[in-house]
């Protein structure tokens, strides 16, 4: 299978603490993008990538977060001093652009529980 | 991005054909229509996409009118393991401007009955 990856699937963490998470996109798509999902609700857009440049990242929620995508591959999102608030799903998707293809294809999400 | 109203929920018997239309009255002129399943604890799955008129693939069918303000997504002979949340986007093509980042709403929550 030769989807997008997310890593880790599940995460718990105590209030304060950073994490991070990975996501490998599918392989030549050179758009990635992070949404933020809570429950009852669609998934919100975060951030998006063109191959390593991040062209939009004001939707981040705050100045904990950050999200980088280094050489054009994989992506990784980082909450700094996490808060009880963070809880949610954490979803990446890829896409190809100029390829004709107009459709993102998502991974199967990070679910982070902040104590 | 066009701000999209479906109904929040639904419910089907097993074997019957679905139908969920989605109202987007401002939709733009470059503006594509995609539809979305999700299920628990997963990442959102494409189903569909198109322009005007009808597309049809092997899941379902999507009939677009002329004045493109609404859609409506056909899913044949719905089994239990169509039980999902389904979203109906609007946004635009791949034109090379733009960041493409779609913007869902609540969805439509599809529960099909034995």
């Amino acid at each position: 299978d030769t989807g997008v990856s997310q890593n880790p699937r599940h995460k718990i963490t105590k209030r304060g603490q950073n994490v991070t998470f990975r996501c490998d996109p599918i392989s030549e798509h050179n758009r990635l993008y992070w949404y933020r999902q809570t429950l009852g609700q669609g998934p919100e857009f975060l951030t998006y990538f063109q191959n390593e440049a991040q062209l939009e990242k004001s939707r981040l929620l705050s100045d904990r977060f950050s999200a980088e995508r280094p050489k054009g591959s994989f992506s990784t999102l980082e909450i700094q001093r996490t808060e009880q608030g963070d809880s949610a799903m954490y979803l990446c998707a890829s896409k190809l652009m100029g390829g004709g293809q107009e459709t993102q294809y998502f991974g199967p999400g990070t679910r982070l529980l902040v104590l | 991005l066009a701000k999209t109203t479906q109904p929040i929920s639904m419910d089907s018997y097993e074997g019957q054909e679905v139908n969920i239309t989605c109202s987007h009255n401002n939709i733009a002129t470059n503006d594509y229509i995609t539809w979305y399943q999700q299920f628990p604890s997963q990442g959102p799955r494409f189903i569909i996409q198109g322009y005007k008129t009808k597309v049809t693939n092997e899941v379902a069918s999507l009939f677009i009118p002329a004045d493109r303000k609404s859609s409506t997504l056909s899913l044949p002979r719905v089994s239990l393991s169509d039980t999902a949340v389904y979203y109906c986007l609007v946004g635009g093509g791949d034109s090379g401007a733009g960041s493409y980042q779609l913007t869902f709403g609540k969805g439509t929550k599809l529960s099909v009955i034995p």
